[in-house]
């Protein structure tokens, strides 16, 4: 089992480049959540999805667009990358016990 | 906005000993999960402690809930210098499905 698998590792674009993150995972559980995280900020959610067919804004979620394609798979999607947006980005899935989730290795996005 | 602020910001030790973390919130929670990161890495959960729990084991982890004072602490005992991490704690809402808010982080250097 993979667990939770993102794609790519890393990205560097240039500013109003478009992008997709790419999370899977086969652990069978209904939430995913986007996250991103920047130094001494900790964890700020961007968009998350209770189920498959629907998704919710998070904390941060201006200038991102994401896509719950089924169960297995959530997509985050950069339209116009700006240089603010330079972060690392975990996605996550969270089980139906207390919410726990399990993160992916994690996106390391440069935006020039 | 966080909901969590982790105390101290970063920790640095001799291998053997203890190290103690702390985590204040600000509203009400089901429950309060602690996490770790390796540098370069996604986090791992690592405990959770419900509401109505005061104090919870695992291994070399202690970790204690005050709700009266809406506080944490993650105690790590005989530390070794694989536990060098970034330690977060999240704390879940009144329900399961309720998103997790983390903290920014407390870093610790357990030094050989």
């Amino acid at each position: 089992n993979a667990g939770v698998t993102q794609t790519p590792k890393f990205q560097v674009l240039k500013t109003g480049q478009s992008m997709t993150l790419q999370c899977a995972q086969d652990m069978n559980h209904n939430s995913m959540y986007w996250y991103r995280q920047d130094p001494g900020m900790g964890l700020r959610l961007i968009y998350y999805s209770a189920s498959e067919g629907t998704t919710d804004k998070g904390e941060v979620p201006n200038g991102y667009n994401v896509s719950r394609l089924n169960k297995r798979e959530f997509s985050l999607r950069l339209e116009s990358a700006a240089p603010s947006q330079t972060s690392v980005y975990f996605c996550a899935v969270g089980t139906s016990s207390y919410n726990e989730q399990f993160f992916g290795p994690g996106t390391r996005l440069t935006v020039l | 906005s966080q909901q969590g602020e982790e105390d101290p910001q970063a920790l640095s030790i001799q291998e053997g000993e203890n190290a103690t973390m702390n985590c204040s919130y600000k509203t009400s929670i089901n429950n309060l999960q602690w996490y770790r990161q390796n540098s370069g890495r996604g986090l791992v959960h690592l405990i959770l402690i419900r509401s109505n729990e005061r104090e919870k084991h695992s291994g070399r982890l202690r970790v204690t809930l005050d709700t009266s004072k809406k506080s944490s602490s993650l105690l790590i005992t005989a530390s070794r210098a694989a536990d060098t991490a970034s330690y977060f704690c999240a704390t879940g809402g009144r329900y399961d499905t309720d998103k997790l808010i983390f903290g920014t982080g407390t870093r610790l250097q357990v030094f050989p």
